[in-house]
């Protein structure tokens, strides 16, 4: 069935450092995968997103790699700040079907 | 131009009663759907309104219900509460043939 695993469950870095975050996912027919970042209490806020046709986007300090063969993604932070600080979701999407959301990173940037 | 707005934002339920939560989604939207989002876990997909339709639905059992209206908005209806009901309800909407979901702040259920 439908699954995306995601990895680690909690990561916790030195301000500064880079933060990665990876998902597989089961649905080769995905093709579409957003990343959202969820604040205590707050609602999932789209951060960055890649189709199938691209394998890497950039925004500033957040990154996105896709290996449609392999079936991973991943979220790269680099210079990470204190306000990083959040729960993580990768997702994937096929054509206009349900959003198939990962389990979630917790990660935590220490000053 | 409003995002997807929910209501209410919180709701206290005893066992056994009746939940209707609603969603106005963003502006040029016509597709909404619902997740339930426990405690420490992912957004799961309750199902989709698109046209007044349900066009997919999740894994969840037939006391979960919906509507979509003719403008869009949409309502969840929930029967015969269960205390593992209890979780942030999230609307999220999207455009046709687009990819670009937001999400509502959600109604935070509890059922006591």
């Amino acid at each position: 069935g439908e699954n995306v695993e995601q990895h680690p469950s909690t990561l916790s870095v030195q301000e500064g450092d880079s933060a990665v975050i990876k998902c597989t996912y089961s649905d080769s027919a995905s093709n579409y995968f957003p990343w959202y970042k969820q604040e205590l209490g707050k609602r999932p806020q789209l951060i960055i997103d890649i189709r199938s046709n691209v394998g890497e986007k950039k925004d500033q300090r957040i990154a996105v790699t896709l290996n449609k063969t392999a079936k991973h993604f991943s979220l790269h932070i680099t210079e990470t700040q204190p306000e990083d600080s959040a729960v993580y979701f990768c997702a994937a999407l096929r054509s206009t079907d349900k959003l198939i959301f990962g389990t979630g990173t917790r990660l935590q940037v220490f000053p | 131009d409003a995002g997807v707005t929910q209501s209410p934002t919180h709701l206290i339920k005893t066992r056994g009663q009746q939940v209707t939560l609603r969603c106005s989604p963003k502006s040029g939207h016509d597709t909404v759907s619902w997740y339930q989002q426990a405690l420490g876990q992912g957004p799961q997909f309750i199902f989709q309104y698109y046209e007044e339709e349900e066009r997919q639905r999740g894994n969840f059992p037939d006391r979960f219900s919906g509507h979509q209206f003719p403008n869009y908005s949409s309502e969840l209806n929930v029967n015969a509460l269960l205390l593992g009901d209890s979780a942030l309800y999230l609307c999220a909407s999207s455009p046709t043939g687009l990819r670009g979901y937001t999400f509502g702040s959600g109604t935070r259920l509890t059922v006591v």
